[in-house]
């Protein structure tokens, strides 16, 4: 079975700090991993994706996640956040033999002026 | 490409009544998801369907619950004698990725919010 746990609920932050939002995954078969975006009164977005290769993969807005198999983590990084990152994020996790992603819980980043 | 279409939005029923739910997935994908979300949580996985065939369900489905996708294109969730546990966020994923492997990029609707009476 697989499941995810993102352990914080909400963070809050300034604008222009660096934040990282922990995910955490349990699989007994080799992943693939996501983290999704929800922008206020908009749908689920795709963020960025770990298929195979690299473990460190990038958004086109500064965001970056690493994949870290011995910690079985896929923690979300952005260097200097903006207001406009104000939103709920949800880690995702594929195992190889499913069809299925499952989600976590989400985490509120809310990005103060 | 107008992205994947939920209808309807928003529906208010009361208890006991039957609801249905649209989704319109982006055209050719064969790969389509309907998940719940409650306020707080994630989405949480009801059922999939690769074209027409409904692949899996969620154990945590009831037999309220029915899904269909005739000829692969649209799909629709349908409630039997809702009860209130049932409001909840209704959303609808499509995805591209076809054959084994992962489901790569979903993309989701803007859901069909429920509420029951």
């Amino acid at each position: 079975a697989q499941s995810v746990t993102q352990l914080d609920s909400q963070v809050p932050v300034f604008e222009e700090a660096p934040v990282e939002l922990r995910c955490n995954y349990s699989s007994s078969v080799s992943v693939y991993l996501f983290w999704y975006v929800q922008y206020p009164n908009q749908g689920l977005q795709l963020l960025l994706k770990y298929l195979s290769g690299s473990t460190l993969v990038e958004s086109i807005n500064g965001f970056e996640a690493e994949f870290n198999k011995s910690q079985t983590s896929f923690h979300l990084r952005k260097p200097s956040v903006h207001i406009s990152d104000t939103a709920e994020y949800f880690c995702a996790v594929q195992s190889g033999g499913s069809y299925i992603p499952t989600f976590g819980r989400g985490t509120s980043l809310i990005v103060h002026p | 490409d107008t992205g994947v279409s939920q209808n309807p939005r928003h529906k208010i029923t009361k208890r006991g009544q039957n609801v249905t739910f649209r989704c319109d997935p982006i055209s050719e994908h064969n790969r389509l998801y309907w998940y719940r979300q409650t306020l707080g949580q994630g989405p949480e996985f009801l059922t999939y369907f690769q074209n027409e065939a409904q692949l899996e369900k969620s154990r945590l489905l009831s037999d309220r619950f029915s899904a269909e996708r005739p000829k692969g294109s649209f799909s629709t969730l349908e409630i039997q004698r809702t009860e209130q546990g049932d409001s909840a966020m209704y959303l609808c994923a499509s995805s591209s990725a076809s054959g084994p492997g992962p489901t790569g990029e979903l993309f989701f609707g803007e859901g069909s919010r429920l509420t029951v009476l």
